[in-house]
């Protein structure tokens, strides 16, 4: 069955990095795109950033241009999201979701980062 | 940026009764690329609706999606105990790929 897991979320400093993984199982992974998206708790989500199934295109929202990278590894079946310059407002819970046609299909169960000192 | 307001924000039915949630973008959707999330406490959300009617795998047909252009609702025909969630519109048909606020279907 698909699954999609992520990992290495935690708490960090203010201004620290922080690379979160999603792990795929159970699909073709290199057919799919991969978006993360986070939610802070108790509140909405939000979108963050999208990969193709090659890794030949990328697209961030405003508010982490710049400042998060997202990537993949089509021979691992994996994505990643490499977060710097981390703020307070970054702390939420982070999700990978799957895409085909447009619409996020299959989601994780997300990982939680802590911006705090 | 496309904006997506739903409404109600807070919505009170008992089971058996007919939902409808409304979602409004600031644009109009391109393609009717609009889908409809469940999310429970403690879950990921899930998929329900794609296409603005499309319903993805395994959804039970008493979700039904309708709607194009600025205008799009989620009906729930008969709620079920376990329909009670957070439910989110989402656009996919430009970036950034927004979402709308929720609607909180509550007992």
């Amino acid at each position: 069955q698909v699954q999609l897991v992520e990992s290495g979320g935690g708490v960090v400093q203010p201004g620290r990095s922080l690379r979160l993984s999603c792990a795929a199982s159970g699909f073709t992974f290199s057919n799919y795109g991969i978006h993360w998206v986070r939610q802070v708790p108790g509140k909405g989500l939000e979108w963050l950033a999208m990969i193709r199934y090659d890794g030949g295109k990328t697209m961030y929202a405003d508010s982490v241009r710049g400042r998060f990278i997202i990537s993949r590894d089509n021979s691992k079946n994996s994505v990643f999201l490499q977060m710097n310059s981390l703020t307070v407002a970054d702390t939420a819970r982070y999700y990978c979701a799957r895409t085909f046609t447009g619409d996020f299909d299959y989601w994780g169960q997300g990982t939680l980062v802590t911006v705090s000192s | 940026e496309i904006v997506l307001t739903q409404s109600p924000g807070t919505l009170s039915l008992s089971p058996g009764e007919r939902a409808t949630l409304s979602c409004r973008a600031s644009q109009s959707v391109i393609s009717n690329y609009l889908a409809w999330y469940q999310q429970k406490p403690g879950q990921a959300p899930r998929l329900l609706i794609s296409g603005a009617s499309r319903r993805a795998t395994g959804i039970p047909d008493r979700f039904s999606g309708s709607g194009s252009g600025t205008d799009f609702t989620l009906t729930v025909s008969r709620l079920e105990p376990e329909d009670f969630a957070v439910y989110y519109c989402q656009q996919y048909g430009s970036s950034p790929f927004t979402f709308g606020g929720g609607t909180k279907l509550e007992i």
